[in-house]
C-alpha cells in the first residue's frame, strides 16, 4: 500500500516551453499533496503545497505564475513548469499524505510517502 | 518556522558494523519525525518513523531515538549491508498546519564490503 506515482520520470524540453508532471496516489486519498525540488547532491526543498479543491500554498521564493499546480481530484495532482529555462532543470519530487473520513470528520495521517521523482532537463 | 540539522555529511562504514546519524530541530512544536532513505535518482522511501509521545522505535536493524528536551534524535543501522549504502534524510513536521516535512541536509553512507 501508499504506492505514489509519478509521470514522467524522465523529460527533455527547449527553452521557453511548458512541461507537466503528473502525481497520483495509486490506493489511497490524499487531500493534500506536496511537490519538491532536489538539485545534485542537495536536499528537497519544498515548493508548494498542493490541496484538493483549492488553491496551492507556495513556499517563500517560488513563483505561482511559473509553477502551476492544479490537485483536480483526491488522487491527482499536476505541476506544470511554464515557460522552462535551463536553471529549471532539477528533480521534481512529490509526496502525499493518505487522507480519510473519521466519525468526526475528516483527518490525514502523518505519513507521506513520495513519488519516484521526475528528471526535468531543459536545453 | 523550522530548522533541520543533520550530521555527519557522509560516513563509511564496513560491512557488518552500525552506522548513526543525528538531528536537531528547533521548532519544539514538532512531533513526527520520519527518517527516508534515497537511492540514486529514485525517490525518498520511508524506512521508520517516531512520533513526540515515544521515545524509541525499532524495526529489525533500524531503530530511531528521540529526545524531545534537546530536541534532537537519532538514526541506528546495525549489521550494515552493502544495500544500506544510500543517502538519509531526517525530517521534522508540526503538530498543526499543512504538517509539510523541513528536511535536514542528508547523510550518504557508503558500507564498505
Amino acid at each position: 500500500g501508499a504506492v505514489v506515482s509519478q509521470h514522467p520520470s524522465r523529460v527533455i524540453c527547449k527553452s521557453g516551453t511548458s512541461v507537466k508532471i503528473e502525481c497520483r496516489s495509486l490506493d489511497f486519498q490524499a487531500t493534500t499533496m506536496f511537490w519538491y525540488r532536489q538539485f545534485p547532491k542537495q536536499s528537497l526543498m519544498l515548493m508548494a503545497t498542493s490541496n484538493e479543491g483549492s488553491k496551492a500554498t507556495y513556499e517563500q521564493g517560488v513563483e505561482k505564475d511559473k509553477f502551476l499546480i492544479n490537485h483536480a481530484s483526491l488522487t491527482l495532482s499536476t505541476l506544470t513548469v511554464t515557460s522552462a529555462h535551463p536553471e529549471d532543470s532539477s528533480f521534481y519530487i512529490c509526496s502525499a499524505r493518505s487522507t480519510w473520513q473519521g466519525p468526526s470528520g475528516g483527518s490525514s495521517s502523518y505519513e507521506q510517502y513520495f513519488g519516484p521523482g521526475t528528471r526535468l532537463t531543459v536545453t | 518556522g523550522e530548522n533541520v540539522e543533520q550530521h555527519p555529511s557522509t560516513l563509511s562504514v564496513q560491512e557488518g558494523d552500525s552506522a548513526v546519524i543525528k538531528c536537531t530541530y528547533s521548532d519544539s512544536a514538532s512531533n513526527y519525525f520520519p527518517w527516508y532513505k534515497q537511492e540514486l535518482g529514485k525517490g525518498p522511501q520511508l524506512i521508520i518513523d517516531i512520533r513526540s509521545n515515544v521515545g524509541e522505535k525499532k524495526d529489525q536493524r533500524i531503530a530511531v531515538t528521540l529526545n524531545k528536551t534537546a530536541k534532537h534524535f537519532s538514526l541506528h543501522i546495525t549489521e550494515t549491508q552493502p544495500e544500506d549504502s544510500a543517502v538519509y534524510f531526517c525530517a521534522a513536521t508540526p503538530r498543526t498546519g499543512r504538517r509539510a516535512l523541513t528536511f535536514g541536509s542528508g547523510t550518504r553512507l557508503q558500507v564498505q564490503p
